[in-house]
């Protein structure tokens, strides 16, 4: 059974301080994993796809990276408004759906 | 309106009775999804639609019914529902199932079962 482990699960950074949030995963050959953002009383909102290991995407202060087992969104000099819960999932090969897990909580204070 | 809305955006409804959340995209997508999210739980998929055509069905009760009438609606029919099933019910779409990954969500409806 394919599993999406986050951590940690809630995060809480000064303004400026950079970080780390982790997904690891389990799933045989894996066809894409996927970062999410989703801001309190709204629906997640898309923001990067990785599909083999070594690969990375940028967006503004995020960046996020894949190995065999996991995922990292580096979040440099955050802001406020980067204040949301981030959440991963992963895509199975000849699966159509996808595995999410339970999320990171991010919280930075100015 | 832009993107995936849906309606109500809050729900309060007993056991008994029946009602229906809608959702509706302009994206101008094939697929679309129905999901619930509980407190502490990852996202769960319910139910897929490809071309208006159901692909998947992930062991939903039955007390869930949905329906797409064609590629931009979506609908999910309550009935006799249970405390346990309140939660937010969020719609996605994406072009076509082969690009399931990138899925723009709508707000979601709260949904209270008393």
């Amino acid at each position: 059974e394919d599993q999406v482990t986050q951590s940690p699960e809630a995060l809480r950074l000064q303004e400026g301080e950079s970080s780390s949030l982790n997904c690891s995963y389990t799933v045989s050959g894996l066809r894409g994993l996927f970062w999410y953002r989703q801001d309190p009383g709204k629906g997640p909102e898309f923001l990067f796809t990785l599909y083999s290991a070594g690969e990375e995407k940028e967006k503004e202060r995020l960046k996020a990276t894949l190995t065999k087992k996991e995922s990292f969104l580096h979040i440099t000099a955050p802001k406020p408004e980067d204040s949301a819960t981030y959440l991963c999932a992963v895509q199975a090969p000849g699966y159509s759906t996808l595995t999410f897990g339970k999320g990171t909580m991010l919280l930075v204070s100015p | 309106e832009t993107g995936v809305t849906q309606t109500p955006r809050h729900l309060v409804m007993g056991m008994t009775n029946k009602k229906s959340l809608k959702c509706e995209q302009h994206l101008g997508h094939n697929a679309m999804y129905w999901y619930k999210q509980s407190a502490k739980k990852p996202l769960e998929l319910m139910f897929v639609y490809n071309f208006k055509e159901q692909t998947e069905n992930n062991s939903v009760p039955s007390r869930f019914s949905p329906e797409c009438p064609n590629s931009s609606h979506l609908f999910l029919h309550l009935h006799t529902l249970q405390p346990e099933d309140s939660a937010l019910y969020l719609c996605a779409s994406s072009l076509h199932t082969g690009t399931e990954g990138e899925q723009y969500f709508g707000p979601g409806t709260r949904l209270t079962v008393t």
